[in-house]
């Protein structure tokens, strides 16, 4: 089973500063890497799939990066509304199965 | 637009069974394999299991193995996940989403209490 370990648990940041968010798999994925963002009480949205390719509607601050075992994702100028949980998800070829990282709680200062 | 809603959550007793059912619309459903998730109240998301486009491949979660069983009709654009002997550590909402890609949906979810 690939394990998905994501750094660090919780971020605090200042709106207009960047956010990194990091993310290790226990054995190569490749690029099947996905971000999501979870607000309170809402479902997961897609952000990031390919480790680096941006899903229909996400704003351009959000971008991906990696490949293999280690992933980073980047709020480049975090906005008030991007305060939720990050989570980074690998979905392996085969078999089919997806694993998910604990998550990381981005705050804003 | 590419849109996900779920239903059939509820409260059950230890033992009990569910079917949830996830209607697809604004993508060509038939041809996307599916997957269910589920996440544990204050905790993280879990993969419980997957079908491919046709019905004809399966995979579960080893904790949901033998009690739940995925399937889809394409005619109705329609996901399930027939959940038996459930625990109360199955308490969870449950969403369905479809792959990782531009276009990746999740639906809002439904909530399922095990309980006594």
């Amino acid at each position: 089973e690939i394990v998905m370990t994501q750094s660090p648990a919780t971020l605090s940041v200042s709106p207009g500063e960047r956010a990194t968010l990091s993310c290790r798999a226990s054995q190569s994925v490749s690029s099947s890497l996905a971000w999501y963002q979870q607000r309170p009480g809402q479902a997961p949205r897609l952000l990031i799939y390919g480790a680096s390719a941006r899903a229909t509607g996400i704003p351009g601050r959000f971008s991906g990066s990696g490949s293999g075992t280690e992933f980073t994702l980047t709020i480049s100028s975090l906005q008030s509304e991007d305060s939720a949980v990050y989570y980074c998800q690998q979905y392996n070829n085969w078999p089919p199965t997806w694993t998910f990282g604990q998550g990381t709680k981005v705050e804003i200062k | 637009e590419v849109q996900l809603v779920e239903s059939g959550g509820g409260l059950v007793q230890p033992g009990g069974s569910l079917r949830l059912s996830c209607e697809a619309s604004g993508f060509t459903f038939s041809s996307y394999e599916m997957n269910w998730v589920r996440q544990a109240p204050g905790k993280g998301l879990e993969w419980v299991s997957y079908i491919s486009s046709s019905g004809s491949t399966k995979y579960y979660v080893d904790s949901v193995k033998g009690r739940f069983t995925i399937s889809r009709d394409n005619a109705k654009n329609s996901l399930y996940l027939q959940m038996n002997s459930l625990r109360a550590e199955d308490t969870a909402v449950y969403y369905c989403a479809s792959p990782p890609s531009k276009t990746g949906r999740w639906g809002q979810g439904t909530l399922v209490t095990v309980s006594s």
